[in-house]
């Protein structure tokens, strides 16, 4: 069974602090995200990554690094958590040159920064 | 500039009947357009998608349609069952259909009464 794991469903963390969320997938894909869910927002793009040490901006980067040193591992980190930053983290993955769009997401990771 | 637009935050419909959710976008340039469905706490997953050369895309008991002049597609579910309800994300691409920059729509929570 295909699967993107995201590495904590649940964190509280105080500002300041550094986050670091990470994510795998077993599907050898190429393509990877991460995604930020918030009430009346829908879903936005943070980064993403089409291989291996690349790195692309989303819609809203601000606050926010990633890191893939290996194909199937993405981490999102928060330099110095705030609260503005309180969200539903979702990562996700796509194969390379796909074409028919479809994204495979992980469960989500509930950050809360007090 | 929201980009694709769900202007139903909610919908309530009773078991056995259809389900209507609609979706507009502004980007002329988009090519490719999907449907997500979330659960609470669980990711979203992708559910079906419609290439604009198509008016049209069935399965089983859900159908994307896609009218292109009007920037406005919709998902029909028939029939509706309690297990659908959940928040529905409709989803759009431009270039050759890759889900590198696919935005999303802020979502409508569909709620099927038994």
């Amino acid at each position: 069974d295909v699967k993107v794991t995201q590495s904590s469903r649940y964190l509280v963390k105080r500002t300041g602090e550094k986050v670091f969320l990470e994510c795998v997938q077993d599907m050898d894909h190429e393509n990877m995200f991460w995604y930020r869910q918030d009430p009346g927002l829908g879903l936005r793009l943070i980064y993403f990554s089409y291989d291996v040490k690349m790195k692309e901006k989303g819609d809203i980067p601000e606050g926010y690094s990633v890191s893939r040193e290996k194909k199937e591992r993405f981490s999102l980190i928060l330099e110095s958590a705030s609260t503005n930053q309180t969200s539903m983290y979702l990562c996700a993955s796509s194969g390379g040159g796909h074409i028919t769009g479809e994204l495979f997401f992980g469960e989500g990771s509930r950050l809360t920064v007090l | 500039d929201q980009q694709v637009k769900q202007n139903s935050p909610s919908l309530s419909v009773q078991e056995g009947r259809i389900s209507i959710l609609n979706c507009d976008y502004t980007n002329s340039m988009f090519d490719y357009f999907l449907w997500y469905k979330k659960y609470p706490a669980e990711g979203p997953t992708f559910l079906i998608s419609i290439s604009s050369i198509k008016d049209k895309n069935e399965d089983g008991r859900f159908t994307v349609f896609l009218n292109k002049s009007a920037k406005h597609l919709s998902l029909h579910i028939v029939p509706s069952q309690p297990g659908d309800s959940a928040v529905y994300f409709c989803a759009a691409s431009a270039g050759k259909g890759g889900s590198e920059k696919l935005v999303f729509g802020k979502g409508t929570k569909l709620t099927v009464n038994p």
